[in-house]
């Protein structure tokens, strides 16, 4: 089936640091979403890419969704320690009875 | 506005037992989902539906039962609770039918099975 990798799974970071993360499907995607989860609370809804290698920017995160609509990329200019939680890429393919699919996340801390 | 409603937030269950979570939305969506949360494991899809009446197994269905009578209500049941079960669970809701849209989650419910 569908697999959604994100490696690492840990990452710790120098406040101020640029932070750059990974998602790669083992299958071609329709779309790729990103979440946020901060300690304690429920996934957040950050962005969605559909178009082969397409850029959107939200303030200092930068999202990519790949040439061949396989892989993605997250990356934080400048981290905060606001920043801090766990960022979940899910993919979606295309066809009949697609599913998101999650990849296990990447949690991020920041040393101020 | 109230988007998407867990309870409960909070339950410890015996071995056994039987227990329903409730998950329900405002927002008119007619796509709804559950998840389990475990560490080191992600988000994994329990159950879906994608309207009034129908429902479809995701990932992970085994030893859960849902059902959709309205397009607000989505409930999971646990029939015979497991220690395997013990799991953070989320309720997702998406306005797309094919969830291919933006998904609000619940506030998560955690349970422990002794």
């Amino acid at each position: 089936g569908q697999q959604v990798m994100q490696i690492p799974q840990y990452q710790h970071v120098q406040e101020g640091e640029d932070f750059t993360t990974y998602c790669n499907s083992s299958t071609t995607l329709s779309n790729i979403q990103w979440y946020k989860q901060r300690p304690g609370g429920h996934p957040v809804f950050l962005i969605q890419l559909v178009k082969s290698g397409e850029v959107k920017k939200q303030k200092r995160l930068t999202f990519q969704f790949g040439e061949a609509k396989k892989n993605s990329s997250l990356h934080i200019t400048a981290t905060q320690t606001t920043d801090v939680g766990t960022y979940f890429c899910a993919g979606e393919t295309t066809g009949a009875n697609s599913k998101l699919t999650f990849g296990k996340g990447i949690t991020l801390s920041v040393r101020p | 506005n109230a988007g998407v409603t867990q309870t409960p937030k909070f339950q410890v269950l015996k071995t056994g037992q039987s227990m329903t979570l409730q998950c329900a939305q405002d927002m008119n969506h007619e796509y709804m989902s559950w998840y389990r949360q475990d560490p080191g494991m992600g988000l994994r899809l329990i159950h879906y539906s994608v309207g009034a009446g129908i429902t479809d197994q995701g990932e992970v269905p085994n030893g859960y039962n849902v059902s959709r009578s309205t397009t607000e209500d989505f409930p999971l049941r646990l029939l015979s609770a497991a220690p395997s079960q013990t799991s953070v669970y989320f309720c997702a809701s998406s306005y797309s039918e094919e969830g291919a849209g933006e998904l609000f989650f619940g506030e998560g419910s955690r349970l422990t099975v002794l």
